[in-house]
């Protein structure tokens, strides 16, 4: 159980065009989502959390205008890295947490390796 | 400032060996932790949750949690050379938002 996807799983892209990432929780459904981003032999950094239905809230430093993030569904969220630049390249990590009362766990999806040109 | 603090390492453990890793946190509001495996160029993998002071076993994976010490730990016996990997600590923080540490790397040698 608790088993998220992501996809696509990597991409590369020229610079200044958009990307589109998707994250599915396949069996539960997620109140909550998040957004990471993780550069080499660095530790994560969390992007935004996202609620089914609501506006995203992003971390400080994260411009919303770049990162546009949907969480449409209780299943489904997405980001979207807008005018993507070189150093956009990283490691995108999604996760969902069932939002159980009283239960944090986060589940990851497997990463999308963006590279930007 | 809430933090989540583990020591990076590498540690370094021979097989059949049981490694200890350590965590400790600053919100003494947090009531929920969790141990999360990371292989190179891979996502997080959750391993154990832990909300109750006392220890916590799930095969080889005992999680401990001290909330009066603010300490958080996991020891992994019988350890295999499949268990090398960075082992993150997280504490939960508000919104459903986890605190992480910076992560230990264990290297189980053969």
């Amino acid at each position: 159980g608790a088993v998220v996807s992501q996809h696509p799983s990597w991409v590369i892209c020229k610079s200044g065009t958009s990307v589109k990432i998707e994250c599915r929780s396949l069996d539960f459904q997620a109140t909550t989502m998040f957004w990471y981003r993780q550069f080499p032999k660095q530790s994560l950094m969390l992007m935004a959390t996202s609620n089914e239905g609501s506006k995203a809230t992003y971390e400080q430093g994260v411009e919303k205008d770049k990162f546009l993030i949907n969480h449409a569904s209780l299943t489904l969220s997405t980001l979207t890295v807008t005018s993507a630049h070189p150093e956009d390249s990283s490691f995108y990590i999604c996760s969902a947490s069932p939002g159980l009362a009283g239960e944090y766990e986060q589940y990851f999806g497997p990463g999308t390796r963006l590279t930007v040109t | 400032q809430k933090e989540v603090e583990q020591n990076s390492g590498p540690l370094s453990v021979p097989e059949g060996a049981i490694a200890s890793l350590n965590c400790t946190y600053s919100d003494r509001g947090s009531q929920s932790f969790f141990w999360y495996r990371q292989y190179s160029g891979k996502s997080p993998e959750l391993i154990m949750s832990i909300y109750s002071n006392g220890d916590k076993e799930d095969g080889r994976f005992t999680a401990q949690l001290n909330k009066a010490s603010q300490y958080v730990s996991l020891l992994i016996r019988d350890s295999q050379p499949s268990d090398s990997a960075t082992y993150l600590c997280a504490g939960g923080g508000n919104n459903r938002k986890l605190i992480w540490g910076l992560g230990t790397s264990l290297a189980v040698n053969p």
